[in-house]
């Protein structure tokens, strides 16, 4: 099985508009990190945002939050008023385990686009 | 803000040739990693480095690829005898002592011809 999931390899969104990036992991650890990577055109991997599976709130960063749903193991990334540097690929990874040095886990990405 | 560094940003061998990518982690990180990403798929992990040693690495982490820690600021991935499915584009992360995010580098683009 794979360990992360997204589901849509491209998405759309009107500039100004929000935006939710889906993933799905799959874990039978406690512990773990859920991750949400940007990557443009140019190839470079941008972190963007953090949810440890202990964390009773949803992770947020600037106009980037993550809707975590442990039961359902669900980590969706919002962006809200998107802007037209947005466009990108978005990658979900997953850390298991409590150890930093544990590997990534990348899903297979999401391409969006954002539409003037 | 410290940054992980890669050289070079594009290297071009022909096959059956020997390479070797380099990284300049953060410098307080102490875990060090290499991925992949072959043109349009997703990332994989290589392998983690910590303490003078590999902690972790997969399966396609084989005799073929060898990392190391030359002195006290890069870190290397060696490819020896490389093939035409090696292209791809390597990615060098590091971490500190935290559950704070890998951070990655811009990437090197190689290329086997």
């Amino acid at each position: 099985a794979q360990k992360i999931t997204q589901t849509q390899p491209g998405m759309f969104v009107q500039e100004k508009e929000a935006v939710t990036l889906d993933c799905t992991y799959d874990t039978s650890d406690q512990s773990y990190g859920l991750f949400w990577y940007k990557q443009p055109s140019s190839g470079e991997m941008i972190f963007l945002i953090y949810q440890g599976s202990y964390d009773e709130q949803n992770a947020t960063e600037g106009r980037y939050s993550l809707n975590f749903q442990k039961a359902r193991k669900s980590a969706n990334l919002v962006i809200s008023a998107s802007q037209l540097g947005d466009s990108a690929m978005y990658f979900c990874a997953m850390r298991e385990g409590g150890r930093t040095g544990n590997q990534f886990y990348f899903g297979t990405g999401t391409s969006l686009t954002v539409i003037p | 803000e410290p940054e992980v560094t890669q050289t070079p940003s594009h290297q071009v061998t022909q096959m059956g040739q020997e390479v070797i990518l380099r990284c300049v982690p953060i410098s307080n990180h102490l875990y060090f990693y290499w991925y992949r990403q072959i043109l349009g798929q997703k990332v994989e992990f290589l392998v983690s480095f910590y303490n003078n040693e590999i902690s972790e690495k997969s399966e396609i982490f084989d005799d073929q690829f060898s990392v190391e820690r030359p002195d006290g600021s890069n870190f290397t991935l060696k490819i020896r005898s490389t093939k035409l499915e090696d292209s791809a584009m390597y990615f060098c992360a590091s971490s500190d002592v935290t559950n704070q995010p890998q951070h990655f580098g811009d990437g090197t683009r190689l290329s086997i011809l």
